[in-house]
C-alpha cells in the first residue's frame, strides 16, 4: 500500500501549456505539502495545506495554484508553463502535533517543459 | 536558509558504521534535529529526530551534543542501499508552519 502517491510520475509538455499533478495520501494526515527539487537538487517548500486550508505559500508565482478538495488530496495546477518550471515535484503529508509531524513524501513527479 | 552545515560527501565501507556529522550552532531551545535521506530518484525518507537526548530506532542512532550545537547520525552497519543524500534539518515541531528547510546534505557513498 502506497502511503503518499502522485500522478503522473513523468510529465513532458510544451511551454505555455497548463498541467496538473495529483497527490493522494492514505495515512489519515491533516496536512499536505508540495516541494520542488530543481536541477541543482535543492529541495524547497512551495505550499502547505492544513485541513484544506492554505497555511504556507512560499513566494511561488501565481501560475501555480494548489487545490485541496479534501484532507487526503492536494493537487497542483500550473498555468502557462515555463522552461524554469522543469523540476521534480514532491508531495508530502504529516499529522501536525507535538512530536508527531514527521513528513512522509511521495515518489515525485518529474516535469519537463520543452 | 538552512540552519545546518554538513560535509558535502563521505565514503563508508559496506558493513562498517557510517557517522554523518551536522553542525547547528544557532539552534533554538524549541527546535528539534531531524534527519532525512534521499535515495537517487526517490522522495525524501524520514530517518530519526531528537531534541536533547540521544535517540535510536531500527534505522539509525542520533547523538546530540550536550550544548546541542552539533549532532551525528550513525548507521551502525551500512549497506549499499544506504547510499543516498542525508539531510540534517532543525525545526520547531507542532507549529502552524511545519515546512522542512533542506540544505545541501551529505552524499554518503557506501563502497563494497
Amino acid at each position: 500500500d502506497t502511503a503518499v502517491s502522485q500522478t503522473p510520475k513523468y510529465l513532458v509538455t510544451q511551454m505555455g501549456n497548463d498541467k496538473s499533478i495529483k497527490c493522494e495520501q492514505n495515512l489519515g494526515h491533516d496536512t499536505m505539502y508540495w516541494y520542488k527539487q530543481d536541477s541543482k537538487k535543492f529541495l524547497k517548500i512551495m505550499f502547505s495545506y492544513n485541513n484544506k486550508e492554505l497555511i504556507i505559500n512560499e513566494t511561488v508565482p501565481n501560475r501555480f495554484s494548489p487545490k485541496s478538495p479534501d484532507k487526503a488530496h492536494l493537487n497542483l495546477h500550473i498555468n502557462s508553463l515555463e522552461l524554469g518550471d522543469s523540476a521534480v515535484y514532491f508531495c508530502a503529508s504529516s499529522q501536525v502535533g507535538q512530536g508527531k509531524d514527521t513528513q512522509y513524501f511521495g515518489p515525485g513527479t518529474r516535469l519537463t517543459v520543452l | 536558509d538552512a540552519k545546518t552545515t554538513q560535509p558535502p560527501s563521505m565514503d563508508c565501507a559496506e558493513g562498517r558504521a557510517a557517522n554523518l556529522p551536522c553542525n547547528h550552532s544557532t539552534i533554538s531551545g524549541n527546535e528539534y534535529v531531524y534527519w532525512y535521506r534521499q535515495i537517487h530518484s526517490q522522495g525524501p525518507q524520514y530517518i530519526i529526530h531528537g531534541l536533547k537526548n540521544n535517540e535510536t530506532n531500527e534505522m539509525a542512532s542520533l547523538i546530540i551534543t550536550e550544548d546541542r550545537k552539533s549532532s551525528t547520525l550513525i548507521l551502525p552497519h551500512a549497506t549499499l542501499r544506504d547510499t543516498a543524500v542525508y539531510y540534517c534539518i532543525v525545526r520547531v515541531v507542532g507549529g502552524a508552519t511545519n515546512k522542512l528547510i533542506f540544505g545541501t546534505g551529505t552524499l554518503l557513498a557506501v563502497q563494497p
